[in-house]
């Protein structure tokens, strides 16, 4: 059963920094693509990121490109966000979720249960 | 960036009733359209991809068509717990972006 825990979310200043870490089981962690995607009440669902299997492909959204790193440790079976220089408009529930191939850029076939980030001061 | 639109926001159905739900893309996507269900206080879950091709299972009430710019999502049953919001989700092209979603409640 293919399983992705995210943890690390919680409140932060504005500036800030905060790390969330999304593990996974089920499958091959490896052979897959995954993704960010985050919600808002506001804004509903953006995608955030994507990170090709072997990790040698990275995406970012443009709100958050120069401010967010994504990585995964494929040994470890995680992934993470790195996020930096928060503000008010990162607040939201942060989803990782599952590519069906090893290239991104597809549908999302599984998700996380989701990790609340809160940016206020 | 592809905008993808849906409509309606809200849609009111009785159980056992069918429900359309539509969504249109600012440009031509290909079949690159996949639909998800959200309940409250749950994660996404998958429903078809490639525009009609259920995901792994999804009960046969459940319907995608459409290419290009129009695409629509029809449940021609509903059942209580298919009362939720449901999203399109464009992939054909980075960055990758979602409709706002319709919610279906119960007439």
């Amino acid at each position: 059963e293919v399983q992705l825990l995210e943890s690390g979310g919680g409140l932060v200043q504005p500036g800030g920094s905060l790390r969330l870490s999304c593990a996974a089981s089920g499958f091959t962690f490896s052979y897959y693509s995954m993704t960010w995607v985050r919600q808002t009440p506001g804004k509903g669902l953006e995608w955030v990121s994507t990170i090709y299997g072997n990790g040698a492909f990275t995406y970012y959204a443009d709100s958050v490109k120069g401010r967010f790193t994504v990585s995964r440790d494929n040994s470890e079976n995680t992934l993470f966000l790195h996020m930096n220089s928060l503000r008010a408009e990162d607040t939201a529930i942060y989803y990782c979720a599952k590519d069906p191939l090893t290239s991104g850029g597809h549908y999302l076939d599984y998700w996380g249960q989701g990790a609340l980030v809160t940016v206020s001061s | 960036e592809i905008v993808m639109t849906q409509s309606p926001a809200t849609l009111s159905v009785s159980p056992g009733e069918r429900a359309t739900l539509s969504c249109r893309a600012s440009q031509s996507v290909s079949s690159d359209v996949a639909w998800y269900q959200q309940k409250t206080g749950q994660a996404p879950r998958l429903l078809i991809y490639g525009a009609f091709t259920r995901a792994t299972g999804i009960p046969a009430r459940f319907s995608g068509s459409g290419s290009g710019t129009e695409f629509t999502l029809t449940i021609s049953s509903l059942q209580s717990e298919d009362f939720a919001v449901y999203y399109c989700h464009q992939y054909d092209d980075w960055p990758l972006t979602f409709g706002g979603g319709t919610k279906v409640e119960i007439k």
